[in-house]
């Protein structure tokens, strides 16, 4: 079954660091998609991208956040200047169209800022 | 305001049938998903509800109106292994999520 990579699993950096986060998405699909999940706290979304450029994003995705997919298979989150409060899990998902049939979500990236 | 509201936490038997109820509000509807979530993974997909009834998978089944803005997850013949966090979400071109419902189930 297709399936939504994303490295690393783990990243602990140190505030004021950039990180980028990666994802594959599922070869077909069109839309794709970044959540954040604070530990014990709702999934929350962050911004869906669609034909090489943002189609929705959330309040939280302020100008820290940038997503690029550089090439034909690469989707990746890039945070500039990490704080404390950027500690969470980060989900990848990919669609074929928006709101059918699910979204297949990756395993996950947990960022640690320290 | 967008708004989804399920019980924070339900205890059930072993063996036994538990629902798990949503209600929502939101400006836009594309569609209701759950999905199951274990602790430090990854939401993974149940099912999907767009038009009103009942969809069955399984021991699974999810319930939509669309009228009244509610939804419901029903488990069958409950396993250990379905404890975890069942998640609602409302499709509005983006997932809109509920903070989910911990299942706690007893031998």
């Amino acid at each position: 079954e297709p399936e939504v990579t994303q490295t690393p699993s783990h990243q602990v950096t140190q505030m004021g660091q950039e990180v980028i986060l990666r994802c594959v998405p599922i070869s077909n699909h069109l839309y794709f998609y970044w959540y954040r999940q604070i530990l014990g706290q709702k999934v929350e979304f962050l911004v869906s991208f669609y034909n090489n450029e943002i189609s929705e994003k959330s309040e939280i995705f302020d100008d820290q956040f940038s997503v690029e997919r550089p090439d034909g298979s690469n989707f990746t989150l890039k945070i500039r200047s990490t704080k404390l409060e950027d500690s969470a899990m980060y989900f990848c998902a990919s669609s074929a169209s928006t709101g059918i049939y699910g979204y297949t979500f990756g395993s996950g990236t947990r960022l640690t800022v320290v | 305001g967008q708004n989804i509201d399920q019980p924070t936490e339900m205890t059930a038997t072993e063996g036994a049938i538990v629902q798990i109820n949503c209600t929502y509000q939101t400006s836009g509807f594309n569609g209701l998903f759950w999905y199951q979530q274990h602790a430090g993974e990854a939401p993974t997909f149940l099912s999907y509800n767009v038009l009103d009834g009942l969809e069955e998978k399984g021991r699974f089944s999810s319930f939509l109106s669309r009228s009244k803005g509610y939804s419901y997850l029903l488990l069958k013949e409950l396993q250990m292994k379905d404890s975890a966090s069942y998640l609602c979400a409302v499709s509005d071109y983006q997932l809109i999520w509920g903070a989910g419902t911990k299942l706690i189930i007893k031998p």
